[in-house]
């Protein structure tokens, strides 16, 4: 199994420009979350998804961050347009041994905005 | 609402000193908890739970027991070494929440 795969593990672009950031979770892991690392906010859950359907997006801060996951293979954390504030490490995690609770994180991806 | 307070960093050690990591929480339910550890680069990775009172989570000699009573869950290591430098992060799951709540981290130092 290789874990919770996220793409690219770095993004340097520039103000104004478009963002996608792209999550593979575990397969059979029906819980998918996008959560923030900031070093003033620390880690923040953006939103998470049951089955592929958005369940709580209270997290996300503005309309300017979209997410989707079309399939249980694949989702996306869109930002449009991108503004310097939300430079970032943003971390998909996967969840499906409830039992366990043990959530699964990808190594994230490190975005700047310049 | 659920909430976690962690011992503020950072935290400088030397080589097979004893460890302890405060944490505290407050929740509506009747939480699991846990202890995330980060390492520079990667992304968070479970180092141990407890979902209920009394429980004692172990891993690679470290230990956190859940202490209903004074809602704690101190994170502690009797010999920590320079590979345990890292970021450790306390965390809450309520009941019937599949949302984990976080505290802010501890970065932890280990020099030799």
């Amino acid at each position: 199994d290789a874990g919770v795969i996220q793409s690219p593990r770095h993004e340097v672009t520039e103000m104004g420009q478009e963002v996608t950031l792209r999550c593979k979770p575990i397969s059979g892991h029906d819980y998918l979350f996008w959560y923030r690392q900031t070093m003033m906010r620390g880690l923040e859950l953006l939103i998470y998804f049951n089955n592929n359907v958005p369940i709580d997006d209270s997290g996300m801060p503005e309309d300017r961050f979209s997410a989707k996951m079309p399939n249980a293979s694949f989702s996306t954390l869109k930002i449009q347009p991108s503004e310097p504030r939300d430079s970032a490490v943003y971390f998909c995690a996967a969840l499906g041994d409830r039992a366990n609770y043990g959530y699964t994180f990808g190594s994230g991806t490190r975005l700047t905005v310049v | 609402g659920d909430s976690v307070t962690q011992m503020e960093g950072p935290v400088t050690l030397s080589e097979e000193a004893c460890l302890t990591i405060n944490c505290t929480y407050t929740a509506t339910g009747y939480p699991s908890l846990f202890w995330y550890v980060q390492y520079p680069g990667e992304g968070l990775q479970l180092l141990l739970k407890a979902t209920k009172a009394d429980d004692k989570g172990s891993n690679k000699g470290f230990e956190a027991t859940y202490r209903k009573e004074t809602t704690s869950f101190h994170l502690e290591k009797g010999s920590v070494q320079v590979s345990d430098s890292a970021v450790y992060f306390c965390a809450l799951r309520d009941f019937g929440n599949e949302k984990l709540t976080f505290g802010t981290g501890t970065r932890l130092t280990i020099i030799p």
